[in-house]
């Protein structure tokens, strides 16, 4: 199978911009997260979606949203670019069926850098 | 925040010794996962542990939980330049509406040196 696949791999944007980041999960996994990555925070929890609806929501202020597709692939979107924004988006697929939070699969990220 | 704390933040060793990672969290969880991240790439899961189990072996990898004080260890044995990465520990919470994220705490840069 095919892993978790994000695009694109590397941004670059200035500060009031906004931007649309994509997650194609693994084939079957119907459970998408993303995680905010930066040196000083470490990773973050962003929000998870389930079949389409989201379940879970990190600390994070109303301009990071996101949405999922009847597909299961994921986007998330960043309105109004801040430099503390400048960090490593991962998307993450699970093949959750109840329970626990189970294993996740973790796509490369994207880099996203704020001027 | 961060519910998982690992320690040492930085481990530096020689190819062959064995390597050993602390984690510790705050609340009650329903499992506990160990993942590396070669340096600045996605995460790679190792290895899984579930509250009610004490030891968990996966090829040189053995996984340790205390939960009475709220603590995990990774072990890597024989370790090798290729495991030169961040190691994250992750907990899985044990609250309603919880469970279908993981808290991952900062890391443990580990170094094999050849």
């Amino acid at each position: 199978k095919a892993g978790v696949t994000q695009t694109p791999r590397y941004l670059i944007k200035t500060r009031g911009q906004q931007v649309t980041l994509s997650c194609s999960p693994i084939s079957g996994h119907r459970s998408v997260s993303w995680y905010q990555q930066t040196p000083g925070q470490g990773l973050q929890f962003l929000f998870e979606y389930f079949s389409e609806t989201q379940r879970n929501k990190g600390n994070f202020p109303g301009r990071f949203s996101g949405r999922q597709f009847s597909n299961s692939r994921s986007e998330m979107n960043v309105s109004t670019l801040e430099l503390g924004d400048s960090a490593l988006y991962l998307c993450a697929s699970s093949a959750w069926t109840g329970g626990d939070a189970n294993e996740q699969f973790f796509g490369p990220g994207t880099r996203l850098t704020v001027l | 925040s961060q519910q998982g704390e690992e320690d040492p933040q930085a481990l530096s060793i020689q190819e062959g010794e064995n390597a050993t990672m602390n984690c510790s969290y705050k609340t009650s969880i329903n499992n506990l996962q160990w993942y590396r991240q070669n340096s600045g790439r996605g995460l790679v899961h190792l290895i899984l542990i579930r509250s009610n189990e004490r030891e968990k072996h996966s090829g040189r990898l053995r996984v340790t939980l205390d939960t009475s004080k709220k603590s995990s260890s990774l072990l890597i044995t024989a370790s090798r330049a290729a495991d030169t990465a961040s190691y994250f520990c992750a907990t899985a919470a044990n609250s309603g509406g919880s469970n279908y994220k993981l808290t991952f705490g900062k890391g443990t840069l580990l170094t094999v040196n050849p």
